[in-house]
């Protein structure tokens, strides 16, 4: 089944605490993202990234890293979580450079105390 | 800069009322993608469609359709005869081609009531 996943579905963590949300793709698409999802914000990209190696800034890069080392992964690194990066979190990749309609993960839930 | 507005943060409309859903975006690019997205209770992300610039052929599939104005900078989204389980938050989008960033609306969430 064509799946985009992502873990931990929920994480509860403390300020400060490095954490790495993953996330995994089967559909060998090239285009991946993370987006965070806020009240009354709609959805902002994170991070994207156009295939292996190649990774670019969204709207809201602050306070996140990612990696592509592999075609499939996608994970996205808080280094220094803050309670302002409390949000639901969503991976998505595409077959095209991102023009192409975009398969969602399930979200991971983040909470940052 | 790009930027999309769904002015409209929630709907609430009865069983077979037809409703649009508004969306106005800016840019200055003359080609670009235009998304819709659906985001059930449940949470997930479902895409519904997408148009690119130079398209602006209205779109009908089922009971959903959309009409694309480029004077206006508009992609609008309307359900005829609208059902409970069209209940869920709405958001338009737009990407510049081959620049490969973003740009979501806050979204519109639609009540649909038996």
């Amino acid at each position: 089944e064509a799946q985009v996943t992502q873990n931990p579905r929920y994480l509860i963590t403390v300020t400060g605490k490095k954490l790495t949300v993953t996330c995994s793709q089967n559909m060998n698409h090239e285009y991946m993202s993370w987006y965070r999802q806020d009240p009354g914000l709609g959805l902002r990209q994170i991070y994207y990234s156009m295939n292996v190696e190649v990774t670019d800034k969204g709207d809201v890069p602050e306070g996140y890293k990612v990696s592509r080392k592999e075609k499939r992964n996608f994970p996205l690194i808080l280094e220094s979580p803050s309670p302002n990066q409390t949000s639901l979190y969503f991976c998505a990749s595409s077959a095209g450079q991102g023009i192409d309609e975009q398969y969602f993960g399930p979200g991971t839930r983040l909470t940052v105390t | 800069a790009q930027k999309v507005t769904q002015a409209q943060t929630e709907i609430s409309v009865v069983e077979k009322e037809d409703v649009t859903l508004d969306c106005v975006y800016e840019t200055r690019d003359t080609t670009y993608y235009l998304f819709w997205y659906k985001q059930p209770p449940s949470g997930e992300l479902v895409f519904l469609i997408r148009r690119n610039s130079f398209d602006e052929q209205n779109e009908i599939s089922g009971r959903y359709s959309w009409n694309f104005q480029k004077s206006t900078s508009s992609f609008n989204f309307t359900i005829t005869a609208s059902q409970v389980v069209d209940s869920a938050v709405y958001f338009c989008a737009l990407v510049k081609y081959n620049f490969n960033k973003f740009y979501f609306g806050s979204g519109t969430k639609l009540n649909v009531k038996p």
